[in-house]
Parts: structure tokens; sequence; C-alpha cells
């Protein structure tokens, strides 16, 4: 059984920095790509950022760009995001998901963690 | 950026009822389209990839159609565990982006 389980989340101030992570189970971890998407309180779904099956690629979403950092720990079957300079629009409840494919590229999401909320306010 | 434009934003239906949901691409995905349901304070379920093909364990009430710019998920029989809030998704172009979302509430 496929579990994507986040952990890290909590109240941070504006301009601080937080890692996020993202423990996977029940499927070969290093064969997939993950993304992070975040959902903002009462909002709509936005992707954040996605990591291929050996890290060696990422790609962000504009509104993160040069603030976060994916990154992954194969040998751990975890996921990370780091986030630096934090604004209080980053407040969301951030997930975790896994690519259906070993491909990176036009791959859906066939299984999502349950979330951990990150805060951002003073 | 693809935009993803989900209608309607909200409806109410009965149980029982069938229901169509529509999702339109800024410009043509092919069928990189995919759909996801979500009930309060839960993560969002992923439904449908492929425009059209029923993720595992699925079941068939849902489906899905389109190509290109123009994708419907219709639900054939409305249940109470499916009152629940809809979003579409494209995934053939980085950034992915989703729809707006659609509420569908007990009439």
């Amino acid at each position: 059984e496929v579990q994507l389980l986040e952990s890290g989340g909590g109240l941070v101030q504006p301009g601080g920095s937080l890692r996020l992570s993202c423990a996977a189970s029940g499927f070969t971890f290093s064969r997939y790509a993950m993304s992070w998407v975040r959902q903002a309180p009462g909002e709509g779904l936005e992707w954040v950022s996605v990591i291929i099956g050996s890290g060696d690629t990422t790609y962000y979403a504009d509104s993160v760009k040069g603030r976060f950092t994916i990154s992954r720990d194969n040998s751990r079957n975890t996921l990370f995001l780091q986030m630096n300079s934090l604004r209080a629009e980053d407040t969301a409840v951030y997930y975790c998901a896994k690519g259906s494919s070993s491909s990176w590229f036009q791959t859906d999401f066939d299984y999502w963690g349950q979330g951990t909320l990150v805060t951002v306010s003073s | 950026d693809i935009q993803m434009t989900q209608s309607p934003s909200s409806l109410s239906a009965s149980v029982g009822d069938r229901v169509t949901i529509t999702c339109r691409a800024s410009q043509g995905i092919s069928n990189y389209l995919a759909w996801f349901q979500q009930k309060p304070g839960k993560a969002p379920k992923s439904l449908i990839y492929g425009a059209s093909s029923l993720q595992s364990g699925v079941p068939s009430k849902f489906s899905g159609s389109g190509s290109g710019t123009d994708f419907t998920l219709t639900i054939s029989s409305l249940q109470p565990e499916d009152f629940a809030t809809y979003y579409c998704q494209q995934y053939n172009t980085y950034p992915l982006t989703f729809g707006g979302g659609t509420r569908v509430e007990i009439k």
C-alpha cells in the first residue's frame, strides 16, 4: 500500500524558514517523480515544485522560485521542501504527491499525502 | 502558463442526479487532464487521468471525456459520499495548473 506522510509544518514568522518532509512507503521511491502541492485556507490547489526520481532535475512555480528548494533522499525514501524567506501568502496546507510513472513529464498524480499546515504569521 | 477554467463553481444536486462539470484549458493540452475529488479537511483523491481513464479503485459512476481544450467530468448517479469539491488539472506543461474547483452540494 502506497503511503505518503508529511511532517514539519508549523507556525513561523515572516522571513523565517521551515523544512517539510514526506516519508514514502509501499513503492520504489527512487523510480518516481514527486511534487509538492499547496492549498491556502479556503482556496484551491497550487502546484509548487517537482523533482525527478534521481533528484537531478527540479522545477518550481514562479511564486516560490529562489525561495524554496525541493530535494529527496532515495536511501531514506523521503522527499523534502526547504522553505526560506517565508511570506504570509505561503500559509497553506502542503501536500506531497506521487507521479504515476517513471517519467517526470506529462505524468499525473496517483497518490497524495494527508498534508501538513504551514502558517506564516507574526 | 495554461489557465484552467471550471464551471460551474458550485452546484446543488439531489441523490441520484446525473452531474456534469466542465473544464476548459486556455490552450490545447491533448488528453493530459486529471480530475480530483476533495472532501473537507482531507487530501485530494485522484479520480481520472488521461482525460478519461479511471484510477484504480474508482467506481465506474465517474467518467471523463474531452481532448484539446474542453473536458467534462460526469457522475452518473450522485450518492451521499460524492458531495465534495472537484478539481481538474493539466499536466501537459509545467507549471502544472489546476482549475478553481467545483463544489457539489446537497439540494
